[in-house]
């Protein structure tokens, strides 16, 4: 059970814009800055967007990234097969005193 | 160019002992905090735990603590992760990371698979 709530799996068609929720409270999200994460099949995990809504170097904008009160939310837009992965948010829980993660999200572009 | 090679993976029996190591390179090794991830298969990333630039601040998950130690050898650019009284449950790939401000993590090892079974 993660600390973090994403919806488990979201589906568009190419070319489409797709939302994928991450959920929190007050002492993790609501603190603390978010970060994301895509994981292609096989392959280790990479940051798409820190600081809730900061771009990497190298990162298309077509990746955006919000925060609102406990909930922080991705935004891909001109979805493309290369997009199917798995995508993880994450942040620090304050009063845990721990790294958190959600538990991922399929990206199925149909 | 930034890179994190882990070591140290494989099959252990419960109740046994492993230390994976992450040999860093391509940047400053000790301006940075660190930290170790893992996924079991098919599952989710689990944030395990982090390591100040000067080893003396030191924050783990509740599910190792007692059991996994990390450290680091600044002088060898070296992260490592003490595993002992491993369980079923710590099968998982470890990966070793970088981090920066604010709980991002900006650089990912390819990782070390860690199998516990008998």
């Amino acid at each position: 059970q993660s600390v973090l709530t994403q919806p488990p799996s979201v589906s568009a068609a190419p070319g489409q814009k797709v939302t994928i929720s991450c959920s929190g409270s007050s002492s993790n999200i609501g603190k603390n800055y978010v970060s994301w994460y895509q994981q292609l099949p096989g392959t280790a995990p990479k940051l798409l967007i820190y600081d809730n809504n900061k771009r990497p170097s190298g990162i298309p904008d077509r990746f955006s990234g919000s925060k609102s009160g406990t909930s922080a939310t991705l935004g891909i837009t001109g979805l493309q097969t290369g997009d199917e992965a798995d995508y993880y948010c994450g942040t620090w829980d304050s009063s845990l005193r721990a790294g958190v993660f959600g538990g991922g999200t399929k990206l199925t572009v149909l | 160019e930034v890179q994190l090679v882990e070591s140290g993976g494989g099959l252990v029996q419960p109740g046994g002992s492993l230390r994976l190591s992450c040999a860093a390179s391509g940047f400053s090794f000790s301006g940075f905090w660190m930290t170790w991830v893992r996924q079991p298969p098919g599952e989710a990333l689990e944030w395990v735990a982090n390591i100040r630039q000067d080893g003396a601040e030191k924050y783990y998950v509740d599910s190792v603590k007692g059991r996994f130690t990390v450290s680091r050898d600044n002088a060898k650019s070296s992260l490592y992760l003490q595993m002992n009284s491993l369980r079923a449950e710590d099968t998982a790939v470890y990966y070793c990371a970088r981090l920066a401000d604010r709980q991002a993590i900006t650089y990912w090892g390819q990782g070390a698979l860690v199998t516990v079974s008998s």
